[in-house]
């Protein structure tokens, strides 16, 4: 079975803090992705990448950046935390079928 | 621009019923349509992925087809179980990287004991 793990699943930070979000998966997928979701607005991307040290702006990149230096590794951070950012991180990989990690709660005070 | 919508955005049924949950697009273009469930603060587990050249994907009680010409595609669940309530959310792929996953913001299925 594809497995995506996430480093934590729930997290509380402050104002302004650096958070670093990381995902691993285990099996040799090309793609992965970081996406929030938030009531009423569903899931929105954040980054993409599709190879290591390549990644893609997705719909919200605003305030977030990653990092791919493994192929199973993809890293959020962000830079600045603020209350806005409040969200569901989900990770997810693929190479055609997209498998999801089970997601980070994180509260910004 | 894709747009994904999943109508009704909640349905509430007793056990033992049949249902279809409905994924429409914009953009016909499609590489392929991926079924999801999601939990309650959990992550997404993919329940089907249907090929743009295929009609149609099973997987026990489920069945999903795609009509691609019409920007259509439904999930059909057989003999609805309490088990099987949960938000799904249905993804189109229309390739292109970063553009290409759309999702819809999903069905709220309650399946009354």
């Amino acid at each position: 079975d594809v497995k995506v793990t996430q480093s934590s699943r729930y997290l509380v930070k402050r104002t302004g803090e650096k958070v670093f979000l990381e995902c691993v998966q285990d099996m040799d997928h090309e793609n992965m992705f970081w996406y929030r979701q938030d009531p009423g607005l569903g899931l929105r991307l954040i980054y993409f990448s599709y190879d290591v040290k390549m990644k893609e702006k997705g719909d919200i990149p605003e305030g977030y950046s990653v990092s791919r230096e493994k192929k199973e590794r993809f890293s959020l951070i962000l830079e600045s935390a603020s209350t806005n950012q409040t969200s569901m991180y989900l990770c997810a990989s693929s190479n055609n079928e997209q498998f999801f990690g089970p997601g980070t709660r994180l509260t910004v005070l | 621009k894709q747009e994904v919508t999943q109508i009704p955005a909640a349905l509430s049924v007793p056990e033992g019923e049949n249902l279809v949950l409905n994924c429409s697009f914009t953009d016909s273009a499609i590489y392929n349509l991926q079924w999801f469930r999601q939990d309650p603060g959990k992550g997404l587990t993919s329940l089907l992925l249907i090929q743009s050249s295929q009609r149609e994907q099973t997987s026990g009680r489920l069945n999903a087809s795609l009509d691609k010409s019409s920007g259509r595609s439904t999930l059909y669940i057989a003999a609805s179980q309490p088990g099987d309530s949960a938000t799904y959310l249905c993804a189109v792929f229309s390739g292109g990287g970063a553009d290409g996953l759309t999702f819809g913001k999903g069905t709220h299925l309650i399946i009354q004991p």
